[in-house]
């Protein structure tokens, strides 16, 4: 069946460096790759998302690349902050009316 | 102000005994859902629906029950929970299928 593997399951980086998170997914008819951040006891909320027509977004710090030949796409931070410590998981849109949500990445922002 | 409410925020309850997780939005939004969230399995789809009248299975159905009846409710029915059920349980609703995800503030359901 269709599934979204995402990678690293836990990253550790320090303050001001980067953080990628990567994903890949099986159901070539995906169309629609959110983002979303979850903080420890809150609800997950949307940071970034792409579509299938474009190859890479940004909006200030974050940045999400999408590759269609190899079914991969990633979440980029730049400068972290000791606030970006959360729970990030990737999702894609299959090309029915499911969402498939990848396992997330626990980050943490060491100050 | 726009949102997704659900209730109960947590529930325990005790194994067979049917309950009822609400879930509305007052967002006119077409498409809502529910997940599952379990530690290292992320979020997983049980049911979503395009439309009033309109529900399809999502990974694992099983065990649960929702109707649309209205565009803005969609409740979850757990006929007769089970100890599995014990988890973590958001709603969310889009705009329509393809676009961002509002979620609720989540249910912790423990059966025992």
């Amino acid at each position: 069946g269709e599934n979204v593997e995402q990678h690293p399951s836990t990253l550790s980086v320090q303050e001001g460096d980067s953080a990628v998170i990567k994903c890949t997914y099986s159901d070539s008819a995906s169309n629609y790759f959110p983002w979303y951040k979850q903080e420890l006891g809150k609800r997950p909320q949307l940071i970034i998302d792409i579509r299938s027509n474009v190859g890479e977004k940004k909006d200030q710090r974050i940045a999400v690349t999408l590759n269609k030949t190899a079914k991969h796409f990633s979440l980029h931070i730049t400068e972290t902050q000791p606030e970006d410590s959360a729970v990030y998981f990737c999702a894609a849109n299959t090309g029915g009316f499911k969402t498939i949500f990848g396992a997330g990445t626990r980050l943490f922002v060491k100050a | 102000e726009a949102q997704v409410t659900q209730n109960p925020r947590y529930l325990i309850t005790v194994t067979g005994k049917k309950l009822t997780v609400t879930c509305s939005q007052n967002m006119n939004h077409e498409y809502m859902s529910w997940y599952r969230q379990d530690p290292g399995l992320g979020l997983r789809q049980i049911y979503y629906s395009m439309n009033v009248e309109v529900t399809d299975k999502g990974d694992v159905p099983e065990g649960y029950k929702v109707s649309r009846k209205e565009k803005r409710n969609f409740p979850l029915i757990l006929e007769s929970p089970s100890p599995n059920q014990t988890s973590l349980y958001f709603c969310a609703s889009s705009y329509r299928e393809g676009t961002e995800a509002f979620f609720g503030q989540g249910t912790r359901l423990t059966v025992v």
